[in-house]
């Protein structure tokens, strides 16, 4: 059974650029969530993808935008950064009608 | 609005002692109550996790007890070893489809001491 996986593993980009992190789910899972996880901060919950649909938001703004493909993986898109989007970006796969959530490593994004 | 409240932000215990971590919620729609442990540069790993129709569970050396009445939880760690030092968050979520998304805590940092 493949975990999540997540690249790049680490990110460095300038104030107003655009950036795309990548997601792939957890063998046989089909949902998948992104969180934003500052430093020392617990995750926070960006949006959660069914069927290639959001299916839930939480309080991001329209810059956060996000896919998901057939193959259940996913992508983050984040459009004009700012330096506050500097966090640990985490995706999790679970399986529809199942509590569990499981996380990938993660993304280190750095805004400068 | 935090509505899932955890403490204490750190925790320094004995190996071989009982590492206790509480968390408190406020939303009644929550039903599904994990741990997850999170060790620096990785993401956090599910730990061990309740419904509201139990009060405790038990898995290996970690128990999770649960307070309906109350809207508390809290990971009891038995015989603690340095290799449980992470840090640790509780988190809540629904059971609605749509509704599942995590309401982490804001975690708590274990250290094990020899």
């Amino acid at each position: 059974e493949t975990g999540v996986t997540q690249s790049p593993t680490h990110l460095i980009k300038t104030r107003g650029q655009q950036v795309t992190l990548r997601c792939s789910s957890q063998s046989g899972h089909n949902t998948v969530s992104w969180y934003q996880q500052a430093l020392g901060q617990g995750p926070q919950f960006i949006f959660q993808y069914y069927r290639e649909e959001e299916n839930g938001r939480g309080n991001f703004p329209p810059r956060f935008s996000g896919l998901q493909f057939p193959n259940y993986s996913s992508e983050l898109n984040v459009n004009a950064l700012e330096l506050d989007d500097s966090a640990l970006y985490l995706c999790a796969s679970s399986l529809v009608g199942s509590y569990e959530q499981y996380f990938g490593p993660g993304t280190r994004l750095t805004v400068t | 609005q935090q509505q899932v409240k955890q403490s204490p932000q750190s925790l320094i215990v004995q190996k071989g002692g009982i590492s206790i971590i509480n968390c408190a919620y406020e939303n009644t729609a929550f039903d599904y109550f994990p741990w997850y442990q999170q060790f620096p540069g990785k993401g956090p790993a599910l730990l061990i996790a309740i419904r509201p129709d139990v009060s405790e569970k038990k898995e290996g050396r970690f128990t999770i007890s649960f307070n309906k009445s109350a809207k508390q939880f809290s990971l009891h760690i038995m015989d603690s070893q340095p290799g449980d030092s992470a840090t640790y968050f509780c988190a809540a979520s629904g059971s609605n489809f749509g509704n599942e998304k995590l309401t982490f805590g804001t975690g708590t940092r274990l250290t094990i001491i020899p």
